[in-house]
């Protein structure tokens, strides 16, 4: 799994509310990744990160943000949640053998009521 | 947006058969990916492509890199009940990869 770790596996939150998911990394990669998934559908990609602080908007980076301050954690906020971002977020991370999303974590469900 | 079109949206069947499925995409992209994802986890990298008409396996798994770079196959020999889960195909092209909506694959022992 190359020791990535998302937190928390569970939330649930109210519509209007501030949420940061996070994703750690152990392995020093320096390319990570946060994807959605929808039932019935493949990741779309949020934002990415291709180093401390160098981070890019994905296909669907509208009322999400990113940050990155250490090469390990890469956290993403919701600024409002809303009912449209209930989901399941994965973080992935940029395996350099094989130059592509190579390792997922296990997931972040999140249910905004 | 790049789009794919993953096709079957589900398959069913016996343990033993053999299994194909497709990509296709509209664009052309660098590099195709497959991964298998079962319930509640995430997806596990199978195979990675590189080159236009690359044929490469992993174990009983067999992918192809399209010679217009706009189409991928993966396909699965004698199926057994823990293939089961959702694979999906993905494209990649200026860094970043466009996924595929995923094929069910069940298997009835």
């Amino acid at each position: 799994d190359a020791g990535i770790t998302q937190s928390p596996r569970h939330k649930v939150t109210e519509t209007g509310t501030p949420v940061t998911l996070r994703c750690h990394q152990t392995e020093n990669h320096r390319y990570m990744y946060w994807y959605r998934q929808d039932p019935g559908h493949g990741l779309r990609l949020i934002h990415y990160s291709y180093g401390v602080k160098d981070t890019d908007k994905g296909e669907v980076s509208d009322g999400y943000s990113v940050s990155r301050s250490k090469t390990e954690d890469f956290l993403l906020t919701l600024e409002s949640a809303t009912s449209s971002q209930t989901s399941v977020y994965f973080c992935a991370i940029r395996d350099d053998r094989v130059n592509t999303e190579a390792f997922f974590g296990q997931g972040t469900r999140l249910t905004v009521v | 947006g790049q789009q794919l079109n993953q096709s079957p949206q589900s398959m069913f069947i016996q343990e033993g058969e053999d299994v194909s499925m497709n990509c296709t995409s509209s664009s052309i992209f660098n590099t195709w990916l497959w991964y298998k994802q079962d319930p509640g986890e995430g997806p596990v990298l199978l195979i990675a492509l590189y080159k236009a008409g690359e044929l490469t396996s992993n174990g009983r798994l067999t992918a192809q890199f399209g010679i217009t770079r706009k189409d991928s196959f993966l396909n699965i020999s004698a199926s057994i009940p823990s293939d089961v889960g959702i694979y999906f195909c993905a494209g990649q092209g200026a860094g970043k990869s466009t996924f595929g909506d995923g094929t069910t694959l069940t298997v009835k022992p």
